[in-house]
């Protein structure tokens, strides 16, 4: 009865250096999003994987950040040479998406990533 | 373009009073609405969606909503504010014709409840 588990919980990286971030989703989940949060702020969409469809990319913010989803459970978001700006709490979320019933987000704890 | 607004950074009450954070949105076809909570240091919870019927969803901790689809507005209510509801909410969507189409949040409105 796990929800989502994000690891690690928190991180500090030196400006250019890679950082990989993970997300273990529900189980069966169909659906994963990754956002990310500023400090008290909204949420920025980065990516979103939905089955086998091709995940949408639009809101990662730069070449640098990347994401996979392996046989459609866990999810890996790698930010490469990281600068300060990428500082901020990186939220998984998953969701079961069917037809007529909605979907209902559940989220991760996030990671907080700081860079120095 | 499928879009999610939420015109009010903050809302101030007095605790006991009602409270209401503003929700419009611009979808194609019927939408799927969602409210979320943040309480401070705590990741998001789901309060409270709509998806077809009422109008009127009542979710957890006394919240209800209202769908209007004349008005696109999908504003969240409570009867009696408390002092724990201070916390950062967010109206999200999705278009309910498309499983492929990805959930859009609102900036969020920071909701602070005075004793």
């Amino acid at each position: 009865g796990a929800g989502v588990s994000q690891s690690p919980s928190n991180k500090v990286t030196e400006k250019g250096k890679d950082v990989e971030l993970r997300c273990d989703p529900i189980s069966g989940h169909t659906a994963l999003y990754w956002y990310r949060q500023s400090l008290g702020q909204g949420l920025e969409f980065l990516i979103y994987f939905q089955g086998n469809s091709a995940p949408d990319k639009s809101g990662l913010p730069s070449d640098r950040f990347s994401a996979e989803r392996t046989g459609g459970s866990v999810s890996t978001l790698t930010i490469q040479r990281t600068q300060q700006e990428d500082s901020a709490v990186y939220l998984c979320a998953s969701s079961l998406v069917s037809s007529g019933s909605g979907e209902t987000q559940y989220f991760g704890p996030g990671t907080r990533l700081l860079v120095l | 373009a499928q879009s999610v607004a939420q015109p009010e950074d903050q809302v101030n009450v007095a605790e006991g009073n009602p409270l209401t954070v503003k929700c419009t949105y611009s979808v194609s076809g019927n939408p799927y609405l969602f409210w979320y909570v943040q309480y401070p240091n705590r990741g998001l919870q789901f309060l409270l969606k709509y998806i077809t019927g009422d109008n009127l969803v009542k979710g957890s901790y006394g919240f209800e909503a209202e769908f209007n689809k004349s008005q696109t507005s999908f504003h969240l209510k409570k009867p009696s504010a408390l002092v724990s509801d201070s916390a950062l909410y967010f109206c999200a969507v999705r278009p309910g014709y498309s499983s492929a189409s990805k959930i859009i949040f609102g900036s969020g409105t920071r909701l602070s409840i005075r004793p």
